[in-house]
């Protein structure tokens, strides 16, 4: 298996810019989370879904934030417009309903915004 | 709110030698995991070790083992026969059991290892 695959893994953008963060979960989870860390708040969770039904979004920061997950193979996480505030690394991980609980993650995308 | 601690940022040890990363957690849920999770300079975050809370004896994995107390809401990690390899940041994390619901993990602040040839 390929592992959780994000795209892109460097990203640098200019503030005002919209900016697109893609992950491909592992084949047959039915649950992907995008997570967010950075050096002053650590891993954060923004939101999750199940079965490609958001079910906690209580971490986007505000609506400049949005995620979406079409399909149980692709989720996008959405910021527009982009701010200086928002460089950090962007993770993606998925695990399966059955399982002991653990999360695969992806390598996540380095997002830097000027 | 549940909530990890790992209060050492940073520790050291001798290649060969064992070293033990403290996590305590807070909680009022019974039943739930917990994780301690690799991340290498790369940034890719690796499952080191798992625990089940229903489970009293602790989880192992090859050089990697626990000392999970339940009632204190402590599991500390300890590397044995450490290696340059396990050289990086080291994340305790919870993640509650609900039903068939998969929650998020929350994350302690995270331990940088550093390993001295």
């Amino acid at each position: 298996d390929a592992g959780v695959i994000q795209s892109p893994r460097h990203e640098v953008t200019e503030m005002g810019q919209e900016v697109t963060l893609r992950c491909k979960p592992i084949s047959g989870h039915n649950s992907l989370f995008w997570y967010r860390q950075t050096m002053m708040r650590g891993l954060e969770l923004l939101i999750y879904f199940n079965n490609n039904v958001p079910i906690d979004d209580s971490g986007m920061p505000e609506d400049r934030f949005s995620a979406k997950m079409p399909n149980a193979s692709f989720s996008t996480l959405k910021i527009q417009p982009s701010e200086p505030r928002d460089s950090a690394v962007y993770f993606c991980a998925s695990s399966p309903w059955t399982s002991g609980g653990e999360q695969y993650f992806g390598p996540g995308t380095r997002l830097t915004v000027t | 709110a549940q909530t990890v601690t790992q209060s050492q940022p940073e520790m050291s040890v001798q290649e060969a030698e064992t070293v033990t990363l403290s996590c305590t957690y807070d909680t009022s849920e019974s039943d739930y995991y917990l994780f301690w999770y690799k991340q290498p300079p790369s940034r890719q975050m690796i499952l080191v070790i798992r625990q089940e809370a229903y489970k009293q004896q602790n989880a192992t994995e090859n050089r990697f083992s626990v000392n999970f107390q339940k009632a204190a809401k402590s599991f500390s990690l300890k590397i044995s026969d450490s290696q340059l390899g396990d050289a990086a940041m080291y994340f305790c994390a919870y993640r509650r059991v609900n039903g068939g619901s998969q929650g998020n993990l929350i994350f302690g602040k995270g331990t940088k290892l550093s390993v001295k040839p």
